[in-house]
């Protein structure tokens, strides 16, 4: 397996944009975690997902946020609109219920200008 | 959850032993500790996960006393690519929910 899969891995957008995160879980694993990553805040968690159902998304900071797993393979998260206080590295991991083992991915680098 | 205290860098040479501890006074019955290893521009990785007791694996042991309000990682002969964020969750092994805190920065010199 390649492992968990984010995309794009770098997004510079300007403020007010809507902008779109993509992650493709780990196959077989059905919890995934959504994560912002900042020098302030350090590692957030945002969301996270059992079986495709959001199951906690109390760290999700505004409305503005919103993240969506239509489907076992894939799962989005979308800010819109953006602000330059969002700029972060995002990154999402995934784990099965054997195992509670966390495996991220490379992370997306998000500019907002 | 659980909330973890770690100090916030540490400095050591290569081939030395690394502990790093964490206190977790606040620990649960149900609280699982686990830590993370975070190179930069990297996810963080799964190191070790442990209840009580000790636990090794082929990259770390964890250390944890009977009260389970603290727990060490130990790097066994470190090398400079174990210059990292060393990162000490505590959480319900249920609940599949991943807390990190400040980490631990090493660095390891020549």
């Amino acid at each position: 397996d390649a492992g968990v899969i984010q995309s794009p891995r770098h997004e510079v957008t300007e403020m007010g944009q809507e902008v779109t995160l993509r992650c493709k879980p780990i196959s077989g694993h059905d919890y995934l975690f959504w994560y912002r990553q900042t020098m302030m805040r350090g590692l957030e968690l945002l969301i996270y997902f059992n079986n495709n159902v959001p199951i906690d998304d109390s760290g999700m900071p505004e409305d503005r946020f919103s993240a969506k797993m239509p489907n076992a393979s894939f799962s989005t998260l979308k800010i819109q609109p953006s602000e330059p206080r969002d700029s972060a590295v995002y990154f999402c991991a995934s784990s099965d219920r054997e195992n509670t083992e966390a495996f991220f991915g490379q992370g997306t680098r998000l500019t907002v200008v | 959850l659980a909330k973890t205290t770690q100090p916030i860098s540490m400095d050591s040479y290569e081939g030395q032993e690394v502990n790093i501890t964490c206190s977790h006074n606040n620990i649960a019955t149900n609280d699982y500790i686990t830590w993370y290893q975070q190179f930069p521009s990297q996810g963080p990785r799964f190191i070790i996960q442990g209840y009580k007791t000790k636990v090794t694996n082929e990259v770390a042991s964890l250390f944890i006393p009977a009260d389970r309000k603290s727990s060490t990682l130990s790097l066994p002969r470190v090398s400079l690519s174990d210059t990292a964020v060393y990162y000490c969750l505590v959480g319900d092994k249920g609940t599949y929910k991943y807390i990190f805190g400040t980490g631990t920065r090493l660095k390891v010199l020549a």
